[in-house]
């Protein structure tokens, strides 16, 4: 089973909402992702947890802020988003960490509409 | 200079030919590599991963590497109109759990 799931699939907010998007995977990976997919461009990591360890990419900005309760949740929780923030947030999970083989799995993506 | 480079496209063959993606990158110490594949609006969905020079076969789908010149192709057999789609190469170089991936290749399967 090489599933990841992500709710919801599809988010309207405006400016001023919090909301939170969610991630989960049972397949024991100990990294998870967080990137940020423009049309017609590659995914852009945004986080990443691995052993529950944050790395961060210093461009992404603090109104998107990551969350990991424990190895198989991790959640984005976004606050005062910009209309350029809209896109398609991909969750990821991995194999095996610095081993040679990571393998990633990607959910099916959270659509995004900010207004 | 970009990390991973691939031709963003589009790549258009007609139904039933063999469809070649290629994919070059500049870490000589990347160690794995991975095809996906990616409809619009959806995920990306891996459909190749390959860690040795040589190829790797798996259905209509072939994987190629070579280390010396630093480049990773796929190529599928047989192209259906259901394989049109972007297809982006990804690369970790070892020790690495935090992939690079290239801009991706637009592929047009027509009938």
């Amino acid at each position: 089973d090489t599933e990841v799931t992500q709710t919801p699939k599809h988010l309207v907010m405006g400016m001023t909402n919090k909301k939170s998007l969610k991630c989960e995977q049972h397949m024991g990976h100990r990294a998870m992702y967080w990137y940020k997919q423009k049309a017609k461009k590659p995914p852009e990591l945004m986080f990443v947890y691995s052993y529950e360890k944050l790395s961060i990419n210093e461009s992404v900005p603090s109104r998107f802020s990551p969350e990991c309760p424990n190895s198989s949740l991790l959640n984005l929780h976004l606050h005062a988003l910009q209309p350029e923030d809209s896109a398609l947030y991909l969750c990821a999970s991995s194999t095996s960490v610095g081993l040679g083989e990571e393998t990633q799995y990607f959910g099916p993506g959270t659509r995004l509409l900010v207004l | 200079q970009k990390e991973v480079e691939q031709n963003s496209g589009p790549l258009s063959v007609p139904e039933g030919a063999i469809a070649s993606l290629n994919c070059t990158y500049s870490d000589r110490v990347s160690q794995s590599f991975f095809w996906y594949r990616q409809y619009s609006g959806k995920s990306p969905e891996l459909i190749m991963s390959i860690y040795s020079n040589g190829d790797k076969e798996d259905g209509r789908f072939t994987a190629q590497l070579n280390k010396a010149s630093q480049y990773v192709s796929l190529l599928i057999r047989d192209s259906q109109p259901s394989d049109s789609a972007t297809y982006l190469c990804a690369v970790n170089r070892g020790g690495s759990y935090i992939p690079t991936f290239g801009r991706g290749t637009s592929l047009i399967v027509h009938p």
